[in-house]
């Protein structure tokens, strides 16, 4: 049972770069959701999608873009990584009802470091 | 704005005494209601909800909380403190737009176990 996958795990960038943080799961489930989570912060909503062709801003969504082309997967796209963005990202999954109920099922995070 | 508020960001017991977790939240809907624990270095997992059932709830490894709408709080709390509680705690709100929802994490309590 794959569950939410995130890749990578672990991601060093320079100011100014771009990357795509992936996550896929396989539970067919409409909602996706990143979150940001940093010391004395909680977790901060960046952006959330409850289909495919549907997205929404977060808490924290600026300097982050995403896209939902397909139910299984919720890319989140850095343009120009800011050391501000130095931080822990989980990628998060639920059924519509279960966003009710918060079910979420958790990716394991991925760790991203802006020098 | 519609948001949780955990009022400790740390709380420290000794192995035997009681455990509090405070929360309150607010919200125009009704809202669901969550906590969340993680373990040093490990995912998040769902401890306990409120979907407007019961307002006492109970949750996994001895943990309840209990909704209280006129203080507009959700405090956890559990009778004996183990040294395995020792984890960061969120207090979660999902806040319903008609068939959206976004879900709110606090920023996080993390309680100590005193041997």
């Amino acid at each position: 049972n794959a569950g939410v996958t995130q890749t990578p795990k672990f991601q060093v960038l320079k100011t100014g770069q771009s990357m795509t943080l992936q996550c896929a799961q396989d539970m067919n489930h409409e909602y996706m959701s990143w979150y940001r989570q940093d010391p004395g912060m909680g977790l901060r909503l960046i952006h959330y999608s409850v289909g495919a062709g549907i997205t929404d801003q977060g808490e924290v969504p600026n300097g982050y873009n995403v896209s939902r082309s397909t139910t299984e997967d919720f890319p989140l796209r850095l343009l120009s990584a800011a050391p501000s963005q130095t931080s822990v990202y989980f990628c998060a999954s639920s059924s519509l009802a279960g966003t009710n109920t918060g079910e979420l099922f958790f990716g394991e995070g991925s760790r991203l470091t802006v020098l | 704005a519609q948001s949780v508020t955990q009022l400790d960001s740390h709380v420290s017991v000794s192995e035997g005494t009681p455990v509090l977790l405070r929360c309150n939240y607010s919200s125009s809907y009704s809202p669901s209601l969550f906590w969340y624990v993680q373990h040093p270095n490990k995912g998040l997992q769902l401890l306990l909800k409120y979907t407007s059932a019961a307002t006492l709830v109970k949750g996994i490894n001895g943990f309840e909380a209990e909704f209280k709408k006129s203080e507009t709080s959700f405090h956890l709390t559990k009778p004996s403190a183990h040294m395995s509680d020792a984890a960061e705690y969120f207090c979660v709100v999902s806040l319903l737009y008609s068939s959206a929802s976004k879900i709110i994490f606090g920023s996080g309590t993390r309680l100590s176990i005193r041997p």
